[in-house]
């Protein structure tokens, strides 16, 4: 089985900009996850998409935004890029939501310049 | 809301020492509990989950946890560590009940030397 892709793995892009980086989960999961890792504050939870419905949010602001579609693919948009939003964006996907037995993408390296 | 602590930031070892991370939560349910690894340049991957019963876990590579309820604990031990086992490893608790999203230690990186 195919794991978790992300598109793409490398991205610059300058202050005041928006970005949208995507998932592909493993065929068959309908549950996808997002992380923003960073060195400072590690591994913090974005929100979780799970059959087209949100079913989670952390606490960041509403400058960040996703979607998922009906084939599990999912997306995540940030708007208005701040210098802070410079981290790996980690996707993960899992059969269903509540296990939390989660599979990870290799992630999307965004540098805000 | 829960927290995890991962109390050793970066850690040391020779090869074949033997090796134990703590984690600890804060929850008073029921919750699962995980440990993931990052090697270098690869993705987080599952080490291993516990979600009931045994409360001590075996996973990959010789890797085992214990949970200890009463101590709000699940440490990371593996009895001897090779110079592969260098990555950063990641403790993860989520409740059981409700649909909570999994909350992450902040990390711990380990270095094997020879």
């Amino acid at each position: 089985k195919a794991g978790v892709t992300q598109t793409p793995r490398y991205l610059i892009k300058t202050r005041g900009q928006q970005v949208t980086l995507s998932c592909s989960p493993i065929s068959g999961h309908r549950s996808v996850s997002w992380y923003q890792q960073t060195p400072g504050q590690g591994l913090q939870f974005l929100f979780e998409y799970f059959s087209e419905t949100q079913r989670n949010k952390g606490n960041f602001p509403g400058r960040f935004s996703g979607r998922q579609f009906s084939n599990s693919r999912s997306e995540m948009n940030v708007s208005t890029l701040e210098l802070g939003d410079s981290a790996l964006y980690l996707c993960a996907s899992s059969a269903t939501t509540g296990t939390y037995e989660q599979y990870f993408g290799p992630g999307t390296r965004l540098t805000v310049t | 809301a829960q927290s995890v602590s991962q109390h050793n930031h970066h850690v040391i070892l020779s090869e074949a020492a033997s090796l134990e991370l703590g984690c600890n939560y804060s929850y008073g349910g029921t919750v699962n509990l995980f440990w993931y690894v990052q090697y270098p340049g690869q993705h987080l991957q599952l080490l291993l989950k516990y979600f009931s019963g045994d409360p001590l876990v075996k996973g990959i590579k010789g890797f085992e946890a214990e949970f200890i309820k009463s101590k709000f604990s699940f440490n990371l031990r593996k009895p001897s560590v090779q110079w592969s086992d260098t990555a950063e490893y990641f403790c993860a608790v989520n409740a059981r009940s409700g649909n909570t999203p999994l909350v992450f230690g902040k990390g711990t990186r380990l270095s094997v030397i020879a």
